[in-house]
């Protein structure tokens, strides 16, 4: 049973470019959620999805990001039109489908976005 | 401002030694989580303690949840080199999304 497995790793990318990253939940779960991580933080909360639905993104940009989590396949966070600020690990989690988290969340890898 | 706030934000000890780490939060939560994450590699699950729970132990490590505090502890015991990492307490507050703090990065020198 695979955990959850983000790819790619590393990604590096220009100003302006679009930076796509994926995240295939762990097997059974039906709940994902993304995090982004600045260097010596936390992780900040961005989106939760569901499958074809997004359930909260309170923690997304307004603007240039968009999450989604198709009936088939991995979850794509979406970044267009990249800036240096963008430059972080994003974090992909998943869990059963509870509703909530009250149960442990497992992490993926990571990946880790450079714009240059 | 951070649900959970970590103190200190930097331990460093020597191997042997018991490792303290706290976590103040704002709002009532459902349950408190202890993540470990080693340094540029994704988060590990540590312990869950629920809010109706005061106090946890699994292998060395011991965590304690004070509800009226809005507080939580982490000790681990007889750290370890391999103890060094960085250590995140995360709040489920019924906001479907666990929310975490600054985290302590702790050093266990051998």
């Amino acid at each position: 049973n695979a955990g959850v497995m983000q790819n790619p790793r590393h990604l590096v990318r220009r100003r302006g470019q679009e930076a796509r990253l994926r995240c295939s939940p762990m097997k059974g779960h039906s709940h994902v959620y993304w995090y982004r991580q600045l260097p010596e933080e936390g992780l900040k909360f961005m989106v939760y999805l569901q499958k074809e639905n997004i359930i909260d993104e309170s923690g997304m940009p307004k603007e240039r990001f968009s999450a989604e989590f198709p009936k088939e396949g991995p979850s794509i966070l979406r970044i267009q039109q990249v800036v240096r600020g963008d430059s972080a690990a994003y974090f992909c989690a998943s869990s059963p489908g509870t509703g909530t988290m009250n149960t442990e969340a497992f992490f993926g890898q990571g990946t880790r976005l450079t714009v240059v | 401002s951070q649900q959970g706030e970590e103190d200190p934000q930097a331990l460093s000890i020597q191997e042997g030694e018991n490792a303290t780490m706290n976590c103040s939060y704002k709002t009532s939560i459902n349950n408190l989580q202890w993540y470990r994450q080693n340094s540029g590699r994704g988060l590990v699950h540590l312990i869950l303690i629920r809010s109706n729970e005061r106090e946890k132990h699994s292998g060395r490590l011991r965590v304690t949840l004070d509800t009226s505090k809005k507080s939580s502890s982490l000790l681990i015991t007889a750290s370890r080199a391999a103890d060094t990492a960085s250590y995140f307490c995360a709040t489920d507050t019924g906001r479907r999304a666990l929310t975490f703090g600054s985290g302590t990065r702790l050093q266990v020198q051998p």
